[in-house]
């Protein structure tokens, strides 16, 4: 399969833990990496790899793969962090491809 | 700091041919691939395709048919175009830089890619 799959929604209280999770054949090949985007802005890079995350981003935001699911857990969410969230990898032919994006609300 | 700026037309009519460009300030061009991300309105993000600076490319098989992705190494500038667009094609492009790695500490190594510098996105609108 070349799908990736996302829960299209969650909620969090403020301070307290989210995880979100993507799930996909081809994970099971490859590291997944998790992408932030707020409305009329470009996607930002949250965390890549096993569990690496850019210069700048909180450390609140960390990744884990565990068979065919990469997880993106926001640990004390804050309310700067209500956005969607786009899970990519490769497919099994090569190919990037994204998931359908969790959008995440801080309540 | 590396930044990617991009531009196009961004009012096409149906059958037209998209084309946008995306030029890399402040870093290497010729050691990374370059790619091409869409985004619909109100929908999710779709990958077009990657090249690096010899012209190798590889392009998402729904749109391979009408995509053609070029570079300019003397300007580091990558190119998209699409033809016969249709309103279905309406969108915002992103430019994006590719990264590529491995994960060496398990076995067997795992390898794993990502986005890391993005344009600021051109939105093209197909209408007639």
């Amino acid at each position: 399969s070349s799908e990736l799959t996302q829960d299209p929604a969650v909620s969090v209280v403020l301070g307290q833990t989210v995880r979100i999770t993507c799930q996909g054949d081809s994970l099971r090949r490859y590291y997944g990496c998790w992408y932030q985007q707020k409305p009329g802005q470009a996607p930002v890079l949250v965390t890549y790899g096993k569990n690496d995350r850019p210069s700048g981003i909180p450390d609140r935001f960390s990744g884990s793969m565990s068979g065919n699911t990469a997880s993106l857990t926001i640990t004390g969410a804050q309310a700067e962090d209500e956005a969607d969230y786009y899970c990519n990898s490769r497919d099994n032919s090569g190919h990037y491809v994204f998931g359908p994006g969790t959008k995440v609300t801080v309540l | 700091q590396v930044q990617l700026q991009q531009w196009g037309a961004g009012l096409l009519k149906p059958s037209e041919t998209l084309s946008l460009t995306c030029a890399v300030y402040g870093g290497s061009f010729s050691d990374y691939y370059w790619t091409w991300i869409r985004q619909p309105p109100g929908k999710g993000l779709e990958s077009i395709g990657e090249i690096n600076h010899s012209g190798t490319t590889t392009y998402n098989p729904s749109l391979k048919s009408r995509v053609t992705m070029s570079v300019d190494t003397s300007k580091n500038q990558f190119s998209l175009k699409l033809t016969s667009v249709t309103a279905a094609d309406t969108a915002v492009y992103y430019c994006a830089r590719v990264r590529g790695k491995w994960d060496v500490a398990v076995v067997p190594a795992v390898p794993y890619w990502y986005f890391d510098v993005w344009g600021r996105g051109t939105l093209v609108t197909v209408s007639s």
